[in-house]
């Protein structure tokens, strides 16, 4: 059974730093490995979503990369803002799920910038 | 606008208490899916529909029930709610089964928290 794994739980880092989140998956035979924010009293936004073929995705400050053979991702984001202050979490969708929505969360990794 | 709906936001109740937490989406998604989230555990799928009248089972499904009568609405019942199932839920959507990566995307509700006393 998948299982995902982000660490570290907390973040905090000054305004202006670039940064890393990490991501690991036990089972490497996935359809689509995809990061979501999560603010306070909302609902998840879906940031990038990165196909078994593919390596890596970017939407403007934002980086994803997939390397199944390691089972890991991170997500990187440059030139961090205090907007960027919230949840990360990333999700796998495992081929023996049948289906590329069906989603293992990790538990996500709760970022703070600070101004 | 593209948006999934929950009600209510916030619901306290007693245990035992038959409720239901309602979902709908308006972009014409077939896919259909709820989840709870629990501190240190991420969110865990309760339930999901690929599409009108097709449900079926996620991780957490014992205490609950679902049903998909119209595409745009899959409401969550919890007929006799116990305290473990405070909780803040999700309602999430993404559209066809036919289509391809961007149709893999899901969209969230702003979530319900339950408390069951």
């Amino acid at each position: 059974k998948q299982e995902v794994t982000q660490i570290p739980a907390a973040l905090s880092v000054p305004e202006g730093e670039n940064l890393v989140l990490n991501c690991s998956f036990t089972d490497s035979a996935i359809y689509n490995l995809q990061w979501f924010r999560q603010d306070p009293g909302k609902g998840l936004t879906s940031l990038l979503l990165i196909q078994s073929s593919q390596r890596e995705q970017t939407s403007g400050r934002l980086n994803a990369s997939l390397d199944k053979s390691s089972g890991r991702s991170t997500l990187y984001i440059a030139a961090s803002q205090p907007g960027d202050s919230a949840t990360y979490l990333c999700a796998a969708a495992p081929l023996s799920s049948g289906s590329a929505r069906q989603l293992t969360f990790g538990s996500g990794t709760q970022l703070t910038v600070l101004p | 606008e593209a948006q999934v709906t929950q009600n209510p936001r916030y619901l306290i109740t007693v245990t035992g208490k038959k409720l239901t937490v309602t979902c709908s989406q308006n972009m014409n998604h077939e896919y259909m899916s709820w989840y709870r989230q629990d501190p240190g555990l991420g969110l865990r799928q309760i339930y999901y529909s690929m599409n009108v009248e097709v449900t079926d089972k996620g991780d957490v499904p014992e205490g609950y029930k679902v049903s998909r009568k119209e595409k745009r609405n899959f409401p969550l019942i919890l007929e006799s709610p116990s305290p473990n199932q405070t909780s803040l839920y999700f309602c999430a959507s993404s559209s066809g089964l036919a289509g391809g990566p961007r149709s893999w995307t899901q969209y969230f509700g702003p979530g319900t928290r339950l408390l069951v006393l």
